[in-house]
């Protein structure tokens, strides 16, 4: 059973803070770690789309790191306002269509 | 470029009613995703469609659910004979490529 496991479950900081978060999954048959931020009462937005072992992707204050040989991918967030609160959920994909999703992560980020 | 697009946003059935939720994806989008968040859970894949095919369903009850994606149209997810543990928000992606899915808002159904 493939199985994508994120934590921290949910994470509290102030604004300014910079944080980081995990998201574990199959190390072998690997495709793409996707990442997606997840707002209340809106739908996912992709983030990053990641394919190569040691992939490092950025996106303004947001930045993303892949490790495929141990499974895991770090999410970081530099300097976090109030509006990056969200559900940082991760996606591990095997080469077929199927997507399998963590948890996420919850981030509140108090101004 | 309308993003996928997801009808109803809300949706109320009496227990043994039929909910029929609608996604239409983004324009140029054969792939079609469908998602079932349960109260304090992430999201579960349920079934992946192309059009007028089902690729994979592993995710989704074998009785009672049923998804399709004719040739014209949205895509379809039906639920017969729905009980309280089917209240969840269903949310339907779209992708042109096995890469990047776009999601829809989502369809909230409550069961009574």
């Amino acid at each position: 059973i493939l199985n994508v496991e994120q934590s921290p479950q949910s994470l509290h900081v102030q604004e300014g803070d910079s944080t980081n978060f995990t998201c574990s999954f199959p190390s072998s048959n690997f495709y793409a770690l996707h990442w997606y931020r997840w707002e209340t009462a809106k739908s996912p937005e992709a983030l990053f789309v990641m394919t190569l072992n040691g992939d490092e992707k950025k996106k303004g204050r947001i930045s993303a790191t892949l490790n495929t040989k141990e499974g895991y991918s770090y999410l970081y967030i530099k300097g976090s306002q109030p509006e990056d609160s969200a559900t940082y959920l991760c996606a591990f994909n095997t080469g077929g269509f199927k997507t399998i999703f963590g948890a996420g992560t919850r981030l509140f980020v108090k101004a | 470029n309308a993003g996928v697009m997801q009808n109803p946003r809300h949706l109320v059935r009496r227990r043994g009613q039929e909910a029929r939720l609608r996604c239409s994806p983004m324009k140029g989008h054969s792939h079609v995703y469908w998602y079932r968040q349960l109260p304090e859970e992430g999201l579960k894949f349920m079934v992946y469609l192309q059009k007028e095919n089902i690729i994979d369903e592993s995710g989704m009850p074998k009785e009672r659910f049923s998804a399709e994606f004719p040739k014209e149209g949205p895509s379809i997810l039906r639920i017969q004979q729905v009980v309280r543990g089917d209240s969840a928000a269903y949310f339907c992606a779209s992708s042109q490529t096995d890469n990047e899915q776009f999601f829809g808002p989502g369809t909230r159904l409550t069961v009574l």
